[in-house]
């Protein structure tokens, strides 16, 4: 109930090209969904979010598109950069008690851009 | 300036052994969080505390015990490291945007190796 399934487990995508990667859970408590974006020997940084009453997001070249009704979610990359090169973390943010709030993550996506 | 930062980077030590990561974050957050990345690169959260407070406390073996003197600080200690406890542990503080939407900011993370 509190997991998040991300796929593909790693994607190899030529430069210029569209990277996706896809998400899905089961709980329909989770109301944040954030995107990590995780380089070699770095800490995870938030690279775009999404609120459930939203069907899509954009900045620059990242777009998230949120499916409500099939609980699904996905990150597009556009164009895609060597320098995009990286683990990719979906998550979902569960609020419990106290009003805190919980991250449950995806188990991350290896992009490769290639030349 | 460093926004979370974790001390040791690297930590090699020997089955049996004590040993501590401290964190520390400049941000005036006042949730702070450890994970545990294991080597298939899945992050999954320990421990959060809230303005010193124990908040969340997923199953984690007793022998890790947290520590928070105050809100800018959570240290994590490890009594008696097993080859299991191998991986990276990343700290990590967060900002409430507004309701159930946060940022997670992560620290650079300590490689921890349990000869």
């Amino acid at each position: 109930q509190q997991q998040v399934k991300q796929s593909p487990q790693s994607l190899i995508v030529q430069k210029g090209g569209i990277s996706i990667i896809n998400c899905a859970y089961e709980n329909t408590a989770f109301d944040y969904f954030p995107w990590y974006q995780q380089f070699p020997g770095k800490g995870p940084a938030l690279l775009i979010a999404i609120r459930p009453d939203v069907s899509e997001k954009k900045e620059g070249r990242f777009t998230i598109s949120f499916n409500k009704s099939a609980k699904q979610f996905s990150l597009h990359i556009m164009d895609s950069q060597p320098g995009d090169s990286a683990t990719y973390f979906c998550a979902a943010s569960l609020m419990f008690s106290g009003g805190y709030n919980k991250l449950i993550f995806g188990a991350g996506t290896r992009l490769a851009v290639h030349p | 300036d460093t926004a979370v930062s974790q001390t040791p980077k690297y930590l090699v030590t020997q089955m049996g052994n004590d040993k501590s990561i401290k964190c520390e974050q400049n941000l005036g957050h006042d949730t702070m969080y450890w994970y545990k990345q294991d080597s298939k690169k899945f992050l999954k959260i320990m421990f959060s505390y809230n303005n010193k407070e124990l908040i969340i406390n997923e199953t984690v073996p007793n022998r890790f015990s947290p520590k928070s003197p105050d809100k800018a600080h959570l240290n994590l200690h490890i009594n008696s490291l097993e080859l299991g406890d191998s991986a990276v542990y990343f700290c990590a503080s967060s900002q409430v945007l507004s309701y159930g939407q946060e940022t997670q900011y992560f620290g650079p993370g300590t490689r921890l190796l349990v000869l």
